[in-house]
């Protein structure tokens, strides 16, 4: 079955520069990538996906690349903010079958003042 | 995007007691599923629910100790059963999949077990 990989696993950045967090993962048979964002209390939410057939996607500070070839996915955020300061969890997806998702370990990203 | 209702949102629960969990989708869905997160983990996926029929268990999960119903197209339930300090954990309801691949969470339901 697929197996996703995150890292790191803790990330200290500060306010205003940019943080990047990586997944890999091991079907090449993924071809759907979401990211999600859960801040202390609350459920994941979904904040940008990309999907095989497309390198990138950029929505204003947020971007995700995807490398089949090498089987990764990073997740970008320029400019960060204190509110970015969160969980961060990326996952893949067949679109066959039950379409379950497997989520990689997560990373606490922190945004220093 | 769905609205994912979950109740409740918080409970603590007494060793060897059960509970039921409720989803509510503000619209009709065919692809219901049931997460659980452990305290500082990733979130796992318990089962699949389907509607109009038996629920589809992972690994490592069966359906004595977490029973399932999914009487519609918006609605499910998830049982904790008899339950101990390990089943400490949120649990997720999430919706979607299909060709459009989306997948939502509710706000998860806390449960804490002493």
């Amino acid at each position: 079955g697929e197996n996703v990989e995150q890292h790191p696993s803790t990330l200290s950045v500060q306010e205003g520069d940019s943080a990047v967090i990586k997944c890999t993962y091991s079907d090449s048979a993924s071809n759907y990538f979401p990211w999600y964002k859960q801040e202390l209390g609350k459920g994941p939410q979904l904040i940008i996906d990309i999907r095989s057939n497309v390198g990138e996607k950029k929505d204003q500070r947020i971007a995700v690349t995807l490398n089949k070839t090498a089987k990764h996915f990073s997740l970008h955020i320029t400019e960060t903010q204190p509110e970015d300061s969160a969980v961060y969890f990326c996952a893949a997806i067949k679109n066959q079958g039950a379409q379950k998702l497997v989520f990689g370990q997560g990373t606490r990203l922190t945004i220093n003042p | 995007s769905a609205v994912i209702s979950q109740k409740p949102s918080r409970d603590i629960c007494q060793r060897g007691t059960s509970l039921t969990i409720q989803c509510q989708v503000d619209s009709q869905v065919t692809m219901m599923f049931w997460y659980r997160q452990q305290p500082g983990q990733s979130l796992t996926l318990i089962a699949t629910a389907n509607q109009g029929s038996e629920a589809t268990y992972e690994s490592g999960f069966v359906i004595d100790k977490f029973p399932i119903s999914r009487p519609n197209l918006t609605f499910s339930t998830l049982t904790v059963s008899n339950m101990s300090p390990e089943d400490s954990s949120i649990y997720l309801c999430s919706v979607g999949g299909g060709s459009g691949n989306t997948i939502y969470f509710g706000e998860g339901s806390w449960l804490t077990v002493v």
